[in-house]
This record gives C-alpha cells, sequence and structure tokens, in this order.
C-alpha cells in the first residue's frame, strides 16, 4: 500500500546545526514526492518538489529510490525555520495525495 | 487569484448540533480533500473528491458526509458534532495525479470548538 512515513514527530537543533527531516515511502511506481511546511497558524505551502531538484530558503531534498526516502536537508538551521513540515506522495490509489504524519521543527536560538 | 478560501474561519459548536464548512477553489482543479489536524496527529484525510459530483472516504470518514455538486466547491457536514470533532479543518485541491507535479493547495483553515 502507499504509505509516507516520518519518524520523528519533533526534531529540536540550535541555529546554525545542519538539520535532516526523514521521510520514507512505500509505493510501487515511479512516485512524486514533495515537502509542505506549514508555519505557525498559516495553511500549509508548498516547500519543495522532487522533480524540480531546487533548492528553497536553503533546504534541499533528494529523492532515493533504492532507499526509498526523500529527506529533506538544510546544512545551517535558522529560527525562522521553526514549522511543520510535511512529506507527501503523489500516488493515492485515486490520484489523491497522500501526507506522513508531519515533523514539528523547532530551531532554539 | 484567492485560491482556496473556506468558511468560515472559527466556530464554536454545542454538542449535538450541525454545521457545514465551505470549501472554494477558483483554479479549476479536479481534486479536493478535507482533513483535519490534531496536536500528535498530523494531517488525516477525512474525505476527498476526484471530480464533481464524486466523494470518497478518507482515513478518518466517521462522523462526516461531504458533497461536491460543482467543481469548485466541496462542502464538509458534521450532522451531530462531538467534542472529539475539535480540531482544526484544512481545505485543498490540485489537479490530478495525471499532470506532472501536481501540487495541492490550501485553505487558511477553519478552527472548530465543540463544547
Amino acid at each position: 500500500a502507499q504509505r509516507v512515513t516520518q519518524p520523528e514527530k519533533l526534531l529540536s537543533v540550535f541555529k546554525g546545526a545542519p538539520v535532516e527531516l526523514k521521510c520514507n515511502y512505500s509505493y510501487s511506481g515511479s512516485p512524486e514526492l514533495f515537502w509542505y511546511v506549514q508555519y505557525s497558524r498559516q495553511r500549509l505551502q508548498l516547500l519543495l518538489r522532487h522533480i524540480s531538484r531546487e533548492s528553497i530558503k536553503g533546504f534541499t531534498a533528494d529523492l532515493n529510490k533504492g532507499e526509498t526516502s526523500f529527506h529533506l536537508k538544510k546544512p545551517f538551521a535558522q529560527e525562522e525555520d521553526s514549522a511543520m513540515y510535511y512529506c507527501a506522495l503523489n500516488g493515492g490509489s485515486q490520484g489523491n495525495l497522500i501526507f506522513g504524519k508531519g515533523t514539528k521543527l523547532s530551531v532554539k536560538p | 487569484n484567492a485560491g482556496v478560501t473556506q468558511t468560515p474561519k472559527f466556530r464554536v459548536l454545542k454538542t449535538g448540533q450541525s454545521m457545514t464548512l465551505l470549501c472554494a477553489q477558483d483554479m479549476n482543479h479536479e481534486y479536493m480533500y478535507w482533513y483535519r489536524q490534531d496536536p500528535g496527529m498530523g494531517l488525516r484525510l477525512i474525505h476527498y473528491s476526484v471530480g464533481e459530483g464524486t466523494t470518497a472516504k478518507g482515513e478518518v470518514p466517521d462522523g462526516y458526509n461531504v458533497s461536491r455538486l460543482k467543481k469548485q466547491n466541496f462542502l464538509l457536514g458534521l450532522e451531530s458534532a462531538a467534542p472529539s470533532q475539535t480540531s482544526v479543518y484544512f481545505c485543498a485541491s490540485s489537479y490530478s495525479i495525471h499532470r506532472v507535479g501536481t501540487e495541492a493547495f490550501f485553505g487558511q483553515g477553519t478552527r472548530l470548538t465543540v463544547v
């Protein structure tokens, strides 16, 4: 079954430290994966998508098909990165998006 | 563009009352979704629709009903509200999976409290 797993509910780092938010997926076909971010009391918004191979706000994510992972990384965390991060898979049985449970990132000063 | 708009933004209900949450999108998206967001539970899919006139159950559909009479609107109904339905509700819309790069656009959320 299609599934997205984010093993960490909470990740706490200090400002300037590297950060990696983990995402693993289960999908039989060729996956399309995304990272969404939700800042405090705001709507969810797309952060980046794997097909674009882009870096947004210093974040990157590489699709590793061998490990079925799409981890989100940033070399130097900033306080404004504190937010809820959701990994999502474009692969539901009827084409719907499947979200992980989310990881709350807290960046301490 | 307005994107995805939810009404109302806040609501307090008494147990047993009913209400309807409205989601409207102006992007001509085929797919629309209703999620609830609870602390420690992340984003859970309630119901979704893959096109006008169609609806399907998500992960946590019990206690909710939906309708998609018009392509741009997706209604979420609570017939008899319970305290367990206290949550923040998000609507989202997207193109279908067949469009590469599909992303979901979210509404601003509805904070519902059932007392």
